[in-house]
């Protein structure tokens, strides 16, 4: 069964301190990794998807990286508006089922 | 682009009544649609994946006679619960897969919140 564990469950940063958050993963035929980013009673927003080890995308304060078994989401000098929860899924199967992990929490003080 | 829209985006009923959800890509055609339940502080859950013109694909555990699913469009899916009980309450929200372009890409809505009394 493919399993996404994301942690921490949530973290607080103050504005400027960089941080990464981790989300490992255990899936038979990894198709893609993806970040989303959800605000409080919406949808999740599309941040990025990773398809190898190795790879990397950025945007703005944004940096997430793949592994084998990992995929970091790397912020760097964070604004009070990236409050917000962040998930990761991975794609897996001929129908692009997406398996999500419970997301991770975040809140940065100004 | 890549606009996906619910509609209601709240709504609260009574126990036992039926309740319609709709999922719209407004800029693109989806082949695919897929509908997801999120619990207060849990992830998102795969409840079942449509594909435009044939019967819904239920994950296991998703009872499909109570999640009617019908995407009778390459640009709706509708998601009724019918006969809801409180348990029932939660946030729902669907995603859209183009039929062009990146097939792994999946556009969320801006999910529905149902109450049930």
């Amino acid at each position: 069964e493919d399993q996404v564990t994301q942690s921490p469950e949530a973290l607080r940063l103050q504005e400027g301190e960089s941080s990464s958050l981790n989300c490992s993963y255990t899936v038979s035929g990894l198709r893609g990794l993806f970040w989303y980013r959800q605000d409080p009673g919406k949808g999740p927003e599309f941040l990025f998807t990773l398809y190898s080890a190795g790879e990397e995308k950025e945007k703005e304060r944004l940096k997430a990286t793949l592994t084998k078994k990992e995929s970091f989401l790397h912020i760097t000098a964070p604004k009070p508006e990236d409050s917000a929860t962040y998930l990761c899924a991975v794609e897996t199967g001929a129908n692009s089922k997406l398996t999500f992990g419970k997301g991770i929490t975040l809140s940065v003080r100004p | 682009g890549a606009v996906v829209s619910q509609h209601p985006s709240r709504v609260i009923c009574k126990s036992g009544t039926s309740v319609k959800i709709e999922c719209r890509s407004l800029d693109f055609q989806a082949t695919t649609m897929f509908w997801y339940r999120q619990f207060p502080k849990q992830s998102l859950m795969l409840m079942a994946t449509s594909n435009e013109g044939s019967k819904a694909t239920y994950e296991q555990g998703v009872e499909k006679d109570k999640f009617l699913i019908n995407h009778a469009s390459l640009t709706l899916s509708t998601l009724t619960v019918t006969s809801a009980h409180p348990e029932d309450s939660s946030f729902y929200i669907c995603s859209a897969r183009a039929a062009s372009g990146k097939l792994n890409e999946q556009f969320f809505g801006p999910g529905t919140r149902l109450t049930v009394l």
